[in-house]
């Protein structure tokens, strides 16, 4: 089984602040997904990284994959209240067979 | 506007009852996935279908877990007999491969007392 590790867990931030959640593995993944879940709904997909060291932007949000494809950053520049949420990254193994859910990282964003 | 239709949103029920949740695929997705999301476990992938053939359910309890696409536009998961420890959200998914883009339905959150 292919673990996906995503750090930090919880994060409270007041507006307007930075920050850069991880989504770290031993293996190595042919892509990796990232999606964002509000209370009460379904995770929602933001961005799909495929290429080792591949960075890709979304407005305020940075995805960065690793170059050894193992890993991946989320990185929120002047964080809004409407960024609350759980973050969660997903992880497709090298047969491209199976897809595999970090536990995700809990952001609170404070006016 | 496409979208996973789940129901029942809310169910509460008694330890030892049969509970069934269903989901209406978005039209044309060939592949449907269950998960279960606790605080504890985060996203769990019980069972999933393509082309309403059951290929993986080795997420689930097989005792009293049992996941059906009886067409196209109905996915089913039941649990029977029902224990306090499957309270949880259960989430409904559709997309076009295994591994690509998932649209998630707004979930099912049970309580089973």
């Amino acid at each position: 089984t292919q673990l996906l590790e995503q750090s930090p867990q919880f994060l409270s931030i007041q507006e307007g602040e930075n920050l850069t959640v991880y989504c770290n593995s031993s293996s190595v993944f042919s892509s990796l997904q990232w999606y964002r879940q509000e209370p009460g709904e379904g995770p929602v997909l933001l961005v799909t990284v495929v290429t080792g060291g591949e960075v890709k932007k979304l407005k305020r949000l940075t995805f960065q994959f690793g170059d050894a494809r193992k890993d991946s950053s989320l990185h929120i520049t002047a964080a809004q209240p409407g960024d609350t949420g759980l973050y969660l990254c997903a992880g497709v193994n090298n047969a491209g067979n199976m897809l595999t859910f970090g536990g995700g990282t809990r952001l609170m964003v404070k006016p | 506007d496409a979208r996973v239709t789940q129901t029942p949103r809310h169910k509460v029920t008694e330890m030892g009852q049969e509970v069934t949740m269903r989901c209406q695929p978005i039209l044309g997705h060939n592949t449907v996935f269950w998960y279960r999301q606790t605080m504890m476990q985060g996203l769990e992938l019980l069972a999933y279908f393509r082309n309403r053939a059951p290929l993986d359910d080795s997420g689930m309890p097989k005792d009293r877990f049992s996941a059906e696409m009886p067409d196209a536009t109905l996915a089913t998961l039941k649990i029977q007999p029902s224990e306090p420890r499957d309270s949880a959200v259960y989430f409904c998914a559709s997309g076009f491969s295994l591994t690509g883009e998932l649209f998630f339905g707004e979930g099912s959150r049970l309580t089973v007392l």
